[in-house]
């Protein structure tokens, strides 16, 4: 099945710095990808939606200047945490619908620590 | 906008036995449910979907059923086995290639 790769899979940072965090679909082309947050036991909350050459959708709640979404080519798409607070910690989860039925696939994940 | 709930949040069973896990969702408009498993500390997994347009759907030991009017939808594994353990997610869209909507997720534990 189709791939999708996440880089770094786990970044530990100071506070006040940014973290730029990568979703790749390996074998197949995405004009949308999804990214989600999830914290420690709960459920995966969709954050914003990313797409290829224009403006990402961002959902109620969500600062999109503080999470910048670029989505600059049909393979890629990065998200940049920047001044980053211990509450910002949390496991960033990328998808991307593919294959002949739109699946989406899941990234492995980045575990992000800010201390 | 939707909204998805699921329940239990945890669930244990006896090895062998069958796990089942229940969903409603709150916009009719949605077409598309998936089912995820997640281990600890990775992303989820698609272990099984149906769409709108048909009632019930199995693949080998999983089984899905989706009841439009009432607007529920539920996971059925049978034979358990200890690799079943995990956290398992159901999920609402638009469409396969839209947004999707998590429920809070059922933590299944299956005993030996």
């Amino acid at each position: 099945g189709a791939v999708v790769s996440q880089h770094p899979s786990r970044v530990i940072c100071k506070s006040g710095t940014s973290v730029k965090i990568e979703c790749r679909s390996l074998d197949f082309q995405a004009t949308t990808m999804f990214w989600y947050r999830q914290f420690p036991k709960q459920s995966l909350m969709l954050m914003a939606t990313s797409n290829e050459g224009s403006k990402a959708t961002y959902e109620q709640g969500v600062e999109k200047d503080k999470f910048l979404i670029n989505h600059a080519s049909l393979t890629l798409s990065t998200l940049t945490v920047t001044s980053a607070h211990p509450e910002d910690s949390s496991f960033y989860i990328c998808s991307a619908p593919g294959g002949s039925t739109d699946t989406q696939y899941f990234g492995p994940g980045t575990r992000l620590t800010v201390l | 906008g939707e909204n998805v709930e699921q329940h239990p949040s945890t669930l244990s069973v006896q090895e062998g036995d069958s796990a089942v896990i229940k969903c409603t969702y709150s916009d009719s408009a949605s077409n598309y449910f998936p089912w995820y498993k997640q281990e600890l500390g990775k992303g989820p997994q698609l272990i099984i979907d149906i769409r709108s347009n048909v009632g019930e759907k199995k693949d080998q030991r999983i089984a899905v059923t989706l009841n439009k009017t009432a607007k529920h939808f539920s996971l059925h594994i049978t034979e358990t086995q200890p690799e079943d353990s995990a956290v398992y997610f159901c999920a609402a869209s638009w469409g396969s290639a839209s947004k999707i909507i998590f429920g809070s997720g059922t933590r299944l534990s299956i005993r030996p």
